[in-house]
C-alpha cells in the first residue's frame, strides 16, 4: 500500500513570496489533514477535510493560508504572502475515517528568509 | 479545549532496560488517545491507540500503553529498550464523538544507550 505522498520535500522562499504544497493521501482515505510543525513542538492542525468538504479550519490563518481538496482526493495548501514565522514542516496526513489512526507523509520543510 | 502534556523533554535509558514515556491529557468526554513516533527526516508513524476497552493496549515494535482514567494519563512503555527505539515520541488526544481533531503534545526524545 502506497503511503501519503507530499511535494516538494524542501522549499526556501523570501518573505512576502507565495508557496504551495501538494499532498496525495492513501487511496480510499476520506479524511485529510494539514498540520504545521514548528521546530521543537508537536504538530498543530491547520485544516481537516472530509472528502472535499472542510470539517475544521479553526486554526488556519485565513488571511494568508488557503487549502483545497478538489474531487476529494489530493490537496494543496498555499501560503500568500509568507512570513518569517511560517518557517516549519508542513505535514499532510490521511485516515480512513474520522477518529481512526492517521497516516502521515514525510512533510515539506519550509524556510522563509 | 483539549491539551496534552509530555513532562519530559528527553528520556535516557540503557539498552535492555524498561522504558516509560509519560503523557497526561485534558479533554471533555471519553478520549481517543494515540502515540506516534518520529524518526529523523521521516514522517510520524502510528504506534498504538486507545478508544475503549482494555486499559492496556499493545502496539507496534513491542510498545504498549496504559490508559488511566483517574490520573488522566496514557504512558508509553516497553519492557526492554533497543537502541533503534531512539526517536521522538508524541502523545495525542482527541475527544470521542463528533469531529475529532488531534491535539499533540510537545514530544519526548527517547535516547537508548548501548
Amino acid at each position: 500500500e502506497a503511503g501519503v505522498a507530499q511535494s516538494p520535500r524542501y522549499k526556501i522562499i523570501e518573505k512576502r513570496q507565495s508557496v504551495a504544497f501538494w499532498c496525495n493521501p492513501i487511496s480510499g482515505h476520506a479524511t485529510l489533514y494539514w498540520y504545521q510543525q514548528i521546530l521543537g513542538q508537536g504538530p498543530k492542525l491547520l485544516i481537516q477535510f472530509q472528502n472535499n468538504g472542510v470539517v475544521d479550519d479553526s486554526q488556519l490563518p485565513k488571511d494568508r493560508f488557503s487549502a483545497e481538496r478538489l474531487k476529494g482526493v489530493d490537496s494543496t495548501l498555499k501560503i500568500q504572502p509568507a512570513k518569517l514565522e511560517d518557517s516549519a514542516v508542513y505535514l499532510c496526513a490521511s485516515s480512513l475515517e474520522e477518529g481512526s489512526e492517521q497516516y502521515f507523509g514525510p512533510g515539506t520543510r519550509l524556510t522563509v528568509t | 479545549a483539549q491539551s496534552v502534556a509530555q513532562p519530559e523533554d528527553q528520556v535516557n535509558v540503557a539498552e535492555g532496560n524498561p522504558l516509560t514515556v509519560k503523557c497526561t491529557y485534558s479533554v471533555s468526554g471519553n478520549p481517543y488517545l494515540f502515540w506516534y513516533v518520529q524518526y529523523p527526516n521521516r514522517g510520524l508513524q502510528f504506534l498504538l491507540k486507545y478508544i475503549t476497552g482494555d486499559n492496556l493496549v499493545k502496539g507496534s515494535y513491542g510498545f504498549e500503553a496504559e490508559f488511566n482514567k483517574s490520573q488522566t494519563s496514557f504512558h508509553l512503555k516497553k519492557p526492554s529498550a533497543l537502541v533503534s527505539d531512539s526517536a521522538l515520541y508524541f502523545c495525542a488526544v482527541s475527544p470521542g464523538g463528533g469531529r475529532r481533531a488531534l491535539t499533540f503534545g510537545s514530544g519526548t526524545r527517547l535516547q537508548v544507550q548501548p
